[in-house]
């Protein structure tokens, strides 16, 4: 069946513009997860989604960074006004269940933001 | 807080050598998981390990869970070109998000 898929793969933008980077899970998986990393680095958390609770947004590093989840399937995660330490591959993962259960993780190949 | 710790950072070895990387945490892991991430390529999953004590095991690859669930170390026999990626462990019963996985070990296997 159909992987975690993530769009797009690469982008390219200008410091100061807004992205919108998307994911779309696998079917029927209720937790869906954002993480940054750096080159070379392990992944940063950035947002948890759980069904219909309220978002876990801990790892958000600035009011820039939302996100959001239509529907309980597809998500968005925008940043406004994009700086150069933006620069990361962005990584969308889901699951079927999340806090506490040792369930497997579903990665998306993950989209390479590049902020000029 | 659990912070998970994972050693070495990076290691180069060739082609047919062993090697062990190790993860470790101050607290008590429920369970943990191993993944690796191949570059350009989104993490896969290894093995989970539930119980203390537990090794498994994965073609040329042995996991193993400490008896007091604290740590874990992944060893590879033989590593070929193909196992190289970042190994990453993750805390996969904690419930803060922010501190679930660890930094990665990055492998290269040299031919």
């Amino acid at each position: 069946g159909a992987g975690v898929s993530q769009s797009p793969s690469n982008k390219v933008t200008e410091k100061g513009k807004d992205v919108e980077l998307r994911c779309d899970p696998i079917s029927g998986h209720t937790a869906l997860y954002w993480y940054r990393q750096s080159l070379g680095q392990g992944l940063e958390f950035l947002i948890y989604f759980q069904g219909n609770s309220a978002p876990d947004k801990s790892g958000l590093p600035s009011d820039r960074f939302s996100a959001e989840r239509t529907g309980g399937s597809v998500s968005t995660l925008t940043i406004q006004r994009t700086q150069q330490e933006d620069s990361a591959v962005y990584l969308c993962a889901s699951s079927l269940v999340g806090r506490g259960a040792p369930y497997e993780q579903y990665f998306g190949p993950g989209t390479r933001l590049t902020v000029t | 807080t659990q912070l998970l710790e994972q050693s070495p950072q990076f290691l180069s070895i060739q082609e047919g050598e062993n090697l062990t990387v190790y993860c470790n945490s101050s607290s008590v892991f429920s369970s943990l998981q191993w993944y690796r991430q191949e570059p350009g390529e989104g993490p896969v999953l290894l093995v989970t390990v539930v119980t203390g004590g537990e090794v498994k095991k994965l073609k040329r690859l042995t996991f193993q869970f400490g008896d007091a669930r604290k740590d874990s170390s992944l060893h590879i026999t033989a590593a070929q070109p193909g196992d190289t990626g970042l190994y990453l462990c993750y805390n996969s019963g904690g419930s803060n998000y922010k501190l679930t996985f660890g930094k990665g070990t990055l492998l290269t296997v040299n031919p």
